[in-house]
């Protein structure tokens, strides 16, 4: 099984609220990974949890918070957004993210994000 | 650092024709390479990877790319589409050792019957 599931599938939300994007892995994978998709462009990484702990930050602006619960979830939460933030946000996980053969990613479905 | 070049954004095919979308990387270093496919309003789906051994990797699908050192290349190819094979594909690499990916800028195949 090589599911990722992601809630919600879709988010509207006012530049005001504060929501927040849920992930879910059951494969037993320490790595997880949070990437913001824009149209007809490739995904662009945010963030990289290892063993619940956070080691990758690629200078994402302090409104997207992640959050690592534990090894199976990995929520990302949302404040204050602009309009520009609207894309689709798309979870992976990974082995153990320490990127040798078995650390293959796999993608969840995407949460697409409308910020008014 | 990598960097993989997609050179065609877009690849037009008719029903039952072969394919080829190209894909070419720069590293230093070992390299694991990747197909991504992104069917409209989805989330990525691993195609097939190489990681290492035979340089000639399968897809369950009928798609195959061949890893080719010398020059640095990961083409993918079929010999014959369908109509459901429309999306977007994403060419990536990662380099030993660590676990991020980068990725092409994507081709999108459009197939028409």
């Amino acid at each position: 099984d090589t599911e990722v599931t992601q809630t919600p599938k879709h988010l509207v939300m006012g530049m005001t609220n504060k929501k927040s994007l849920k992930c879910e892995q059951h494969m037993g994978h320490r790595a997880m990974y949070w990437y913001k998709q824009k149209a007809k462009k490739p995904p662009e990484l945010m963030f990289v949890y290892s063993y619940e702990k956070l080691s990758i930050n690629e200078s994402v602006p302090s409104r997207f918070s992640p959050e690592c619960p534990n090894s199976s979830l990995l929520n990302l939460h949302l404040h204050a957004l602009q309009p520009e933030d609207s894309a689709l946000y798309l979870c992976a996980s990974s082995q153990d993210g320490q990127g040798d053969t078995t650390d293959t990613q796999y993608f969840g479905p995407g949460t697409r994000l409308t910020v008014l | 650092a990598q960097s993989v070049t997609q050179l065609d954004s877009q690849v037009p095919v008719f029903e039952e024709a072969p394919v080829e979308l190209r894909c070419n990387y720069s590293s230093s270093v070992s390299v694991y390479l990747f197909w991504y496919v992104q069917y409209p309003n989805q989330g990525l789906q691993l195609l097939l990877k190489y990681l290492s051994g035979s340089t000639l990797v399968e897809s369950i699908n009928g798609f195959e790319a061949e890893f080719n050192k010398s020059q640095t290349s990961f083409h993918l190819r079929k010999p014959s589409v369908h109509i459901s094979d429309t999306a977007e594909y994403f060419c990536a690499v990662s380099e030993k050792g660590y676990s991020t990916l980068t990725f092409g800028k994507g081709t999108m195949l459009l197939v028409s019957p």
